[in-house]
């Protein structure tokens, strides 16, 4: 049972396109929302992240909007690069006594056409 | 360079023969964690380690142990590997177990239990 769910599992968009990947999540706990990109043999790395009480957040080409009441949050990569190609992991997080716990969604593989 | 290392890369080994994977980090980290990544699951935690001396069990446990006699290392142990545990693993660590601390992750060590 996965309590962060990802989709699509992969998408292919032209260069200059956006590319937009949706999360949604069961647990009204989590309490910060982080995503992750992981190119082919490298671990995940920090792209970008939200706290609940905010709506929206834009790092460069990068923009993570977040729904509370509907328990969901997505990921658009505007004007999409070839350099983005990647994939991509939304995850959710609970800050408790037993630390800094991530829940990974299953993942976005994304390839970005020249 | 901060960074995350793991050790080896790549392993083929079978079943019963006991195996570590060790994990470093030289960014004086309080909190380090195991993840493993299997296609559509995302990453699952396995274990995870607030301080020396300190780890707990995550997700997904089953078939492994820990152990955290130094701030820097984390190694992973499989006592006796079965071909279901044949996947990618990352260690990953962050300054404390904090709810926002970036978590940064290791190059991972892909595993096949024959």
């Amino acid at each position: 049972q996965q309590q962060v769910k990802q989709s699509p599992q992969s998408l292919i968009v032209q260069k200059g396109g956006i590319s937009i990947i949706n999360c949604a999540y069961e647990n009204t706990a989590f309490d910060y929302f982080p995503w992750y990109q992981q190119f082919p043999g490298k671990g995940p790395a920090l792209l970008i992240a939200i706290r609940p009480d905010v709506s929206e957040k834009k790092e460069g080409r990068f923009t993570i909007s977040f729904n509370k009441s509907a328990k969901q949050f997505s990921l658009h990569i505007m004007d999409s690069q070839p350099g983005d190609s990647a994939t991509y992991f939304c995850a959710a997080s609970i800050y408790s006594a037993a630390g800094n716990k991530l829940t990974f969604g299953g993942g976005t593989r994304v390839l970005v056409k020249p | 360079e901060a960074q995350v290392t793991q050790n080896p890369r790549y392993l083929i080994t079978v079943t019963g023969k006991k195996l570590t994977v060790t994990c470093s980090q030289n960014m004086n980290h309080e909190y380090m964690s195991w993840y493993r990544q299997d296609p559509g699951l995302g990453l699952r935690q396995i274990y995870y380690s607030m301080n020396v001396e300190v780890t707990d069990k995550g997700d997904v446990p089953e078939g492994y142990k820990v152990s955290r006699k130094e701030k820097r290392n984390f190694p992973l142990i499989l006592e006796s590997p079965s071909p279901n545990q044949t996947s990618l693993y990352f260690c990953a660590s962050s300054l404390s177990a904090g709810g926002t601390d970036t978590q940064y992750f290791g190059p991972g060590t892909r595993l096949t239990v024959l």
